[in-house]
């Protein structure tokens, strides 16, 4: 079984100010992860994803992740927040199954930025 | 960019009617999913289709539930009798290689 621990579910940051949003995940087997983006009405948007490999991922917009296997962590940041960035951020963990790659998410934070 | 479409964006119906929500997915994808998000809750995934058949399904997906891909193209997610907890934001996602998955924006099913 896996699982996905947000803390916080609403940050308030100045614009200009550093965004971090904690992400940790639960998994038995090695871990895809996931950030998604949502804004007032809309869907999901990917911001960015680790998989294998480099465990300092870039996604969209400035964003960045950080895997750390050894914190079981996938906290997304980004050095300048912008009013664009205020929105709802969902982390999310999959594995490889048989056929499926579903996404067990997080319960969401919601980014406010303050002018 | 090839994106995820989903039709009705908003659905009303009656409590014990049918609905069907309808996604196309990208095209050149291989799985398939829904995904509901009850209104200030997190998003919780119903079932995966992968080479025309499920491949797997939450416990929420009960037998009221089903999916189907009649024509290479459509998705759709059938309730068969609905109930008034029902009422949620349904997404599709579609995905390719590497586990990425693209949702669409979503339908709002409201039970009355």
């Amino acid at each position: 079984a896996q699982s996905v621990t947000q803390l916080g579910s609403h940050v308030s940051v100045s614009e200009g100010a550093l965004v971090l949003l904690r992400c940790n995940y639960s998994s038995s087997v090695p871990p895809y992860l996931f950030w998604y983006v949502q804004y007032p009405n809309q869907g999901l948007q990917l911001l960015l994803k680790y998989t294998t490999g480099a465990t300092l991922v870039k996604g969209i917009n400035g964003f960045e992740a950080e895997f750390k296997k050894s914190e079981t962590s996938f906290h997304l940041t980004k050095p300048s927040a912008h009013m664009s960035d205020a929105a709802e951020y969902f982390c999310a963990v999959s594995h490889s199954g048989a056929g499926s790659y579903q996404l067990t998410f997080g319960k969401g934070t919601k980014l406010s930025v303050i002018p | 960019e090839p994106e995820v479409t989903q039709t009705p964006s908003h659905q009303v119906t009656q409590m014990g009617q049918e609905v069907i929500l309808r996604c196309v997915p990208i095209s050149n994808h291989l799985y398939f999913y829904w995904y509901r998000q009850i209104l200030g809750q997190k998003v919780e995934f119903l079932v995966s289709f992968y080479n025309n058949e499920i491949s797997e399904k939450s416990e929420i997906f009960d037998d009221q539930f089903s999916v189907e891909r009649p024509d290479g193209s459509n998705f759709t997610l059938k309730i068969r009798s609905t109930k008034l907890e029902d009422s949620a934001m349904y997404f599709c996602a579609s995905g390719g290689l590497y586990n990425e998955q693209f949702f669409g924006p979503g339908t709002r099913l409201t039970v009355l």
